[in-house]
């Protein structure tokens, strides 16, 4: 399965832009960036998906690198709300539903 | 929209018993779910995909015998942890997709928390 690389945890202070970085150098032509992050003691949820292009949501950004090796999640205020562990996940298409965790990263919100 | 529910949300059992855990999608058809394990302070790992109607596929290691799966509607699966030992505690979670393929994001349900003694 195609891997990724976090941080394993940031931090950000309330009401500050926040830049969550993901490393996928072996992604494949067809494989799409997903983000779902998890609050402590709840399920994952989703947060954005990409290919090429940035994408925007309500919830956040994406920032999808030229040759597509890195990814950048961006939320533009952070809330206390935000704090949980963000997974970036390579959905591989030959897999098809699968969704494969990494580690990810544990997002500290300061007030 | 796209709700997923799980029940109960926390079990605490003797050594031995078996635990069926539901997994149900509230407002969406999935004809697809999945369930995942998470131990403390670790990531989430794929346990099976749940096919409305067949057969589950559990993932390498895991053991069929053991966690029973049962797919019996388009909003219903469940999970059997058979013979339940204090390994098997844990925090046990699913998803549900509303249509198949990688552009559909998964929707969870907020997890059970197995406690075996």
């Amino acid at each position: 399965d195609a891997k990724t690389t976090q941080p394993n945890s940031m931090e950000s202070n309330e009401e500050e832009p926040v830049h969550l970085p993901c490393n996928h150098s072996t992604i494949s032509g067809t494989d799409y960036i997903h983000w779902y992050r998890q609050l402590p003691s709840q399920g994952p949820e989703y947060v954005i998906h990409g290919l090429t292009s940035n994408v925007n949501n309500r919830m956040a950004s994406l920032a999808i690198a030229e040759d597509r090796k890195s990814s950048t999640l961006i939320l533009h205020r952070a809330t206390l709300r935000d704090a949980a562990v963000y997974y970036c996940i390579l959905r591989v298409y030959h897999n098809t539903d699968k969704l494969i965790f990494g580690t990810g990263t544990r997002l500290q919100v300061f007030p | 929209g796209a709700v997923v529910s799980q029940h109960p949300s926390r079990v605490i059992c003797k050594s031995g018993t078996s635990v069926k855990i539901e997994c149900r999608s509230l407002d969406f058809q999935a004809t697809t779910m999945f369930w995942y394990r998470q131990f403390p302070k670790q990531s989430l790992m794929l346990m099976a995909t749940s096919n409305e109607g067949s057969k589950a596929t559990y993932e390498q290691g895991v053991e069929k015998d053991k966690f029973l799966i049962n797919h019996a509607s388009l909003t219903l699966s469940t999970l059997t942890v058979t013979s339940a030992h204090p390994e098997d505690s844990s925090f046990y979670i699913c998803s549900a997709q509303t249509g198949t393929g990688i552009l559909q994001p998964q929707h969870f349900g907020d997890g059970t928390r197995l406690s075996i003694l």
